[in-house]
């Protein structure tokens, strides 16, 4: 079936890298997703990747994909107080852009000054 | 450009009671979809409407509905509300055939006592 898990908690120093990672149980998934959600707030989305693409970087953010392990991870580079949210991975499935998404749990990232 | 709105954004309402939410979507985009976020949960997948149909569906009962309007505009139905539908509601909405993400609204806080 389709299902996204995430770990749930992430805590870093300010200046760091952060790592979040996500894997999906189904490989048909299309677009795979980074939303980013702060408290009360909807989903802003950060980043997204293509099946079909290893890699995307899109200023200090670094999306990796391993398909063969069904395997997402976000890096944030250079992380700040502001970039503490909780962070969800959605895959996306069915008709291309449109598809619906399953999204993992969430993971937090605190970040620590 | 207006990003994907949503109304209302706080609801109290209590069991048994009807209720009804609604979304724009961006400008230019076409489908709408909507989530159901649990408190500490990631966002489920309601439906998703195009063209003025229900396109797909996720695991949710009949008391759950929806509308697309010409202007591609959207509204979530839910009847017989039960404590268990107090939730984030979330829309997001895309344009078929397109390669852009979804993008999300702010959501609708539904509170049932």
């Amino acid at each position: 079936g389709e299902d996204v898990e995430q770990s749930l908690f992430l805590s870093v120093r300010e200046g760091d890298s952060s790592v979040i990672n996500c894997t999906y149980t189904d490989s048909s998934s299309t677009y795979l997703y980074w939303y980013k959600q702060e408290p009360g707030a909807g989903l802003q989305l950060l980043t997204y990747i293509f099946s079909n693409m290893d890699m995307k970087q899109d200023q200090r953010l670094t999306v990796l994909l391993n398909k063969k392990d069904k395997h997402l991870s976000l890096r944030i580079a250079d992380t700040q107080t502001g970039d503490s949210a909780i962070y969800f991975c959605a895959a996306s499935y069915g008709s291309g852009n449109t598809g619906k998404l399953i999204f993992g749990q969430g993971t937090t990232l605190q970040v620590k000054p | 450009d207006a990003g994907v709105t949503q109304s209302p954004t706080h609801l109290i309402k209590t069991r048994g009671q009807q209720v009804t939410l609604r979304c724009s979507p961006k400008s230019g985009h076409d489908t709408v979809s909507w989530y159901q976020q649990a408190l500490g949960q990631g966002p489920q997948f309601i439906f998703q409407y195009y063209e003025e149909e229900e396109r797909q569906r996720g695991n949710f009962p009949d008391r759950f509905s929806g509308h697309q309007f010409p202007n591609y505009s959207s509204e979530l139905n839910v009847n017989a509300l039960l404590l268990g539908d107090s939730a984030l509601y979330l829309c997001a909405s895309s344009l078929t055939g397109g390669d852009q993400p979804q993008h999300f609204g702010d959501g609708t806080r539904l509170s049932i006592l």
